[in-house]
């Protein structure tokens, strides 16, 4: 079955960094776009970014622009986030989610029971 | 970007009642219109995908509708299960937006 495990959330001071993990398993991790989406504490939901199945291609949400990075390694079945220049607003439940097809993106299908990240002094 | 709307923000309704939200794009984004549900602690589930296409698993009572700009989420009969938030989000173009949610909850 389809497993999607988030890791490396905690608390972080603002303006530091933080790398978020979500080990896959279950399918053909190589084959499928992969996204962030997040969840700040009582609010709505936020997507953050996607990578294409290959990692040939990446978008984010205008607010993490150039401060996040989303990376994939398909030989270790993991989608990583790499979040730097922290900030408050920052502070959510992170969630890792699988493409519902391959090679394209029409909706998420499958989600991780997410991590949070907390941005505090 | 695109911005999603959703209508109501929130409704009350009782088991059995038809329920029905609606989502609105500000540019017309096809069919590329999925629903998800979230209940408290947990993370959201796709319900519908493409505007019409209900995900594997999910009960008949779930249907949608809609393309271009305008969009449907209607729930036939409501279960005591369905009490949850539910979301729309477009993956016409990046960034995938989500609409801000609807929150059914008992009346």
């Amino acid at each position: 079955q389809v497993q999607l495990v988030e890791s490396g959330g905690g608390v972080v001071q603002p303006g530091r960094s933080l790398r978020l993990s979500c080990a896959a398993s279950g399918f053909t991790f190589s084959s499928y776009g992969m996204h962030w989406v997040r969840q700040a504490p009582g609010k709505g939901l936020e997507w953050v970014a996607v990578i294409s199945y290959d990692g040939s291609n990446k978008y984010y949400a205008d607010s993490v622009k150039g401060r996040f990075t989303i990376s994939r390694d398909n030989s270790k079945n993991t989608l990583y986030l790499q979040m730097n220049s922290l900030r408050a607003e920052d502070t959510a439940v992170y969630y890792c989610a699988k493409d519902l097809v391959e090679m394209a993106t029409i909706g998420m299908n499958y989600w991780g029971q997410g991590t949070l990240v907390t941005v505090s002094s | 970007d695109i911005q999603m709307t959703q209508s109501p923000s929130s409704l009350s309704a009782s088991v059995g009642d038809r329920v029905t939200i609606t989502c609105r794009a500000s540019q017309s984004i096809a069919s590329y219109l999925n629903w998800y549900q979230q209940t408290p602690g947990k993370a959201p589930k796709l319900l519908i995908y493409a505007a019409s296409s209900l995900q594997s698993g999910v009960p008949s009572r779930f249907s949608g509708s809609g393309s271009g700009t305008d969009f449907t989420l209607t729930i036939s009969s409501l279960q005591p299960e369905d009490f949850a938030t539910y979301y729309c989000q477009q993956s016409y173009s990046t960034p995938f937006t989500f609409g801000p949610g609807t929150k059914v909850d008992i009346k």
